[in-house]
């Protein structure tokens, strides 16, 4: 069990431009989750994955966003067009289909100048 | 919908201190609660979690009771040490579903 596993670390991009990160999951697990963290608050959900269907999305997740797992295994969400306020830190989890616990990685922490 | 109000911080105790975070809850049915931990520069870790009422969740001397009754699922440590410094999320699940995370408590322990 490697943990889950986010790439790059760190992004620095200008406003206008195009990103993607990958997310890694634990391998055994079906369901990957990803959130967005702004500085000070709490982690807020975006979108998740059982295999390679998206179950659901949230509103926070605009028409500039797009996540894919194409093969139930890793995950990229890609932002288009990127503006100022996409600036976070964008987490991944991953669990069991049927369990609770989500196990994170590190993050991927977005500036946008 | 779902939410989770935590006391703000930031926390700051002297080493060996006791410690309490309160964390309250808003949910349909039956959710699990969790409290997890982020030390700088770190992701997510899972620190502990309780699934039905009356359980008590423990983990490296810290411990959390899901009381239904007050919707709440507070934090505490007998005696905390410096390496206790990170921020503490209370976080409910509802059905196995996304997390519903808390804003987060910043905790400083000084020697």
């Amino acid at each position: 069990d490697t943990g889950v596993s986010q790439n790059p670390r760190h992004k620095i991009t200008k406003r206008g431009q195009n990103v993607t990160f990958r997310c890694d999951p634990i391998s055994e697990h079906n369901r990957l989750y990803w959130y967005r963290q702004t500085l000070g608050q709490g982690p807020e959900f975006l979108t998740y994955f059982q295999n390679e269907a998206q179950l659901e999305k949230s509103r926070l997740l605009s028409d500039r966003f797009s996540a894919e797992r194409p093969k139930g295994s890793f995950s990229t969400l890609e932002i288009q067009r990127t503006e100022q306020g996409d600036s976070a830190m964008y987490l991944c989890a991953s669990s069991l289909t049927g369990r609770e616990t989500q196990y994170f990685g590190p993050g991927t922490r977005l500036l946008v100048l | 919908g779902d939410s989770v109000t935590q006391m703000e911080g930031p926390v700051t105790l002297s080493e060996e201190a006791f410690l309490t975070i309160n964390c309250t809850y808003t949910a349909t049915g039956y959710p699990s609660l969790f409290w997890y931990v982020q030390y700088p520069g770190e992701g997510l870790q899972l620190l502990l979690k309780a699934t039905k009422a009356d359980d008590k969740g423990s983990n490296k001397g810290f411990e959390a009771t899901y009381r239904k009754e007050t919707t709440s699922f507070h934090l505490e440590k007998g005696s905390v040490q410096v390496s206790d410094s990170a921020v503490y999320f209370c976080a409910l699940n509802n059905y196995g579903q996304n997390f519903v995370f808390g804003p987060g408590t910043r905790l400083s322990v000084l020697p």
